[in-house]
């Protein structure tokens, strides 16, 4: 079974701080991708890499994925109240199905 | 359609009560997957459809969960003598290359009495 510790849990910081959050496993994945999810609502996908050592940028987040591919990181600047949200990493496919970590809670303060 | 849409946004069931959850993937996703998600944890796999085949069930938590997908699109998660335990929101994504990752529906929300 392949199992994803996403840290720090959560996390609430003000608006213009730095940040950034991990996702590991001990397992090898073909590919990972980063969700966020808010209330009610699905995750909705932001980034998938593939590649060890791979870097993505979306504008103000940056996406690491480790060089032995078990590991990745979301590194967020100068957050804004409008990336509060859950964070979900998720790792596959195992089979055809993707594994997700538990997230991390994200509140950006005004 | 656009998006994935998931019918009812919320139900609530008495214990023992059999329920219907209806998923409508994006048109052409040929995977379509149904995810369970409890109150503060990440979403965890229930089971998987390529077309109309159902390639992996391995994460029904009982034979009281049931899916189909019997024409290549629609997909139903039916659950059986509903117990409170079930309670949690269940989601349905769909991808053209699930390897690229899913686009998931906004969930049904399950609430059992």
């Amino acid at each position: 079974t392949q199992l994803l510790e996403q840290s720090p849990q959560f996390l609430s910081i003000q608006e213009g701080e730095n940040l950034t959050v991990y996702c590991n496993s001990s397992s090898v994945f073909s590919s990972l991708q980063w969700y966020r999810q808010e209330p009610g609502e699905g995750p909705v996908l932001l980034v998938t890499v593939v590649t060890g050592g791979e870097v993505k940028k979306l504008k103000r987040l940056t996406f690491q994925f480790g060089d032995a591919r078990k590991d990745s990181s979301l590194h967020i600047t100068a957050a804004q109240p409008g990336d509060t949200g859950l964070y979900l990493c998720a790792g596959g496919p195992g089979a055809g199905k993707s594994t997700f970590g538990d997230g991390t809670t994200l509140t950006v303060k005004p | 359609g656009a998006g994935v849409s998931q019918s009812p946004r919320y139900k609530v069931a008495k214990r023992g009560q059999d329920v219907a959850l209806r998923c409508d993937p994006i048109s052409g996703h040929v995977s379509l997957f149904w995810y369970q998600q409890a109150l503060g944890q990440g979403p965890e796999f229930l089971t998987y459809f390529q077309n109309e085949a159902q390639l992996d069930k391995s994460g029904l938590p009982s034979d009281r969960f049931f899916a189909e997908r019997p024409e290549g699109s629609v997909s139903t998660l039916k659950i059986q003598r509903t117990q409170q335990e079930d309670s949690a929101v269940y989601l349905c994504a769909s991808s053209a290359r699930h390897d690229y990752g899913y686009t998931f529906g906004s969930g049904t929300r399950l609430t059992v009495v």
